[in-house]
Order: structure tokens, then C-alpha cells, then sequence
């Protein structure tokens, strides 16, 4: 069984804060990996992607991939109340998804 | 552009009976999935279609089928349900799978 790990939180940080989020799998096969951000009673939206060792940057975001230790993580900087929702970590192969549970973010005013 | 359209939006069955979701892809996308989710869990992946053949299955039983359409709509078929099929059902689509889905909204589904 394909395993996606997520810490379930909540995590809390101030308003202005890093907050850094990650994520561990199973499948050494793995070929790409994702973050999406789910409020509350809505569906998931993709955030970032990324697909070799490293760092991607989209604006505030920062996605981290090590595939040798089989991690991948999410850094958001300057932590806004709106970015107040669950994310979730999906790992894909050729044809199949996986998310992890996720992690609850809580960005205090 | 239109984003991924699901229907219905909510729904209640009775154990043991059948029930079709029914999910509309974004325009260009020729690969759709679908995903079940209980509440506090993260989406548990269903099975997968790309140009009308299933390509890709998730852990769970043969009562669970789908079609995918010319048209790349798709449907969610579920036989005898049960009590824990409650749950959010999303549909998703892509171009290529790789580059990460789109979700529809979501039928919410209960089973008394």
C-alpha cells in the first residue's frame, strides 16, 4: 500500500510567519509530486508542483523535493490569515494519485 | 474556459442501492479521476481514465466502476451501497495526469 504522510496539525504560526509544512512517501517510484490547499467545505486547489530535487518558488510558496529521502515539503512566507486551510501532499506515478491526509494551517492575526 | 462541473451536488440513497455521479472535464483535459473523501481525511483516489480506458485503480472494490465519454464527461457508478460510502466525491481533470488535476466541487453523498 502507497503511503503519503502528512503531520495532521493544526499548525498555528503569527501573521508574517513561515510556515513550513511537509511530507514524507513510500513509493521510490514516485515521479511527481504536488500541494494543494483545501478550505473548508471546498475542493482541493493545486498550489505547486514539482517533479526533480530541489526548490520551485511561486511567489510566497517554496516547494522542497528530496527524493532520496523521500520528502517533500512547502514553505509559505509572509503567512496570511487567508492562507488558513488544510494541505494536502499528493504523490503521483504513471497512473496513480496519492494524498496524504493533511495538514491543517492556522495563520493568527 | 470552464472549470470541472460535478452533479449532483448532494444526494441521499438508501443502503444497498445504486446511484451515477456524473462529472464534466475542463475543456482540453482528456484525463479525469475520481476521489472519495471522508470527513478529516484527505481525497482516497478511486481509478483513473484517459481517453476512455481506465488506466489506473485505487483500493477499492468492483461495486465502484466509471465510464469515461467521447466528450471526456465521465461517470461515477457505485452498486450496493453502504453505509460507509458516505462521503465527498470529486472529480478532477487533466491534460496529462503529470502536470496535476482539477476538482470539481464535489457530490456529497449519503447513505441512510
Amino acid at each position: 500500500q502507497k503511503e503519503v504522510e502528512q503531520n495532521s496539525g493544526p499548525l498555528s504560526v503569527p501573521e508574517g510567519a513561515i510556515a513550513s509544512l511537509n511530507c514524507t512517501y513510500s513509493d521510490r517510484g514516485s515521479q511527481s509530486f504536488f500541494w494543494y490547499r483545501q478550505y473548508s467545505g471546498k475542493s482541493p486547489e493545486l498550489i505547486m508542483s514539482i517533479y526533480s530535487n530541489g526548490d520551485k518558488e511561486d511567489g510566497r510558496f517554496t516547494a522542497q523535493l528530496n527524493k532520496a529521502s523521500q520528502y517533500v515539503s512547502l514553505l509559505i512566507r509572509d503567512s496570511q490569515p487567508s492562507d488558513s486551510a488544510t494541505y494536502l501532499c499528493a504523490v503521483a506515478d504513471f497512473n496513480k494519485f496519492y494524498f496524504g491526509s493533511g495538514t491543517k494551517l492556522n495563520v493568527k492575526p | 474556459e470552464t472549470g470541472v462541473t460535478q452533479s449532483p451536488t448532494h444526494l441521499i440513497k438508501t443502503r444497498g442501492q445504486q446511484v451515477t455521479l456524473r462529472c464534466s472535464s475542463q475543456s482540453g483535459h482528456n484525463t479525469v479521476s475520481w476521489y472519495q473523501q471522508a470527513l478529516g481525511q484527505g481525497p482516497q483516489f478511486i481509478f483513473q481514465y484517459y481517453r476512455e480506458e481506465e488506466n489506473g485503480r485505487g483500493n477499492f472494490p468492483p461495486r465502484f466502476s466509471g465510464l469515461q465519454f467521447p466528450n471526456y464527461s465521465s461517470e461515477l457508478n457505485v452498486n450496493a451501497l453502504e453505509l460507509d460510502d458516505s462521503a465527498l466525491y470529486l472529480c478532477a481533470s487533466s491534460f496529462t495526469g503529470r502536470d496535476g488535476y482539477t476538482f470539481g466541487s464535489g457530490t456529497r453523498l449519503t447513505v441512510v
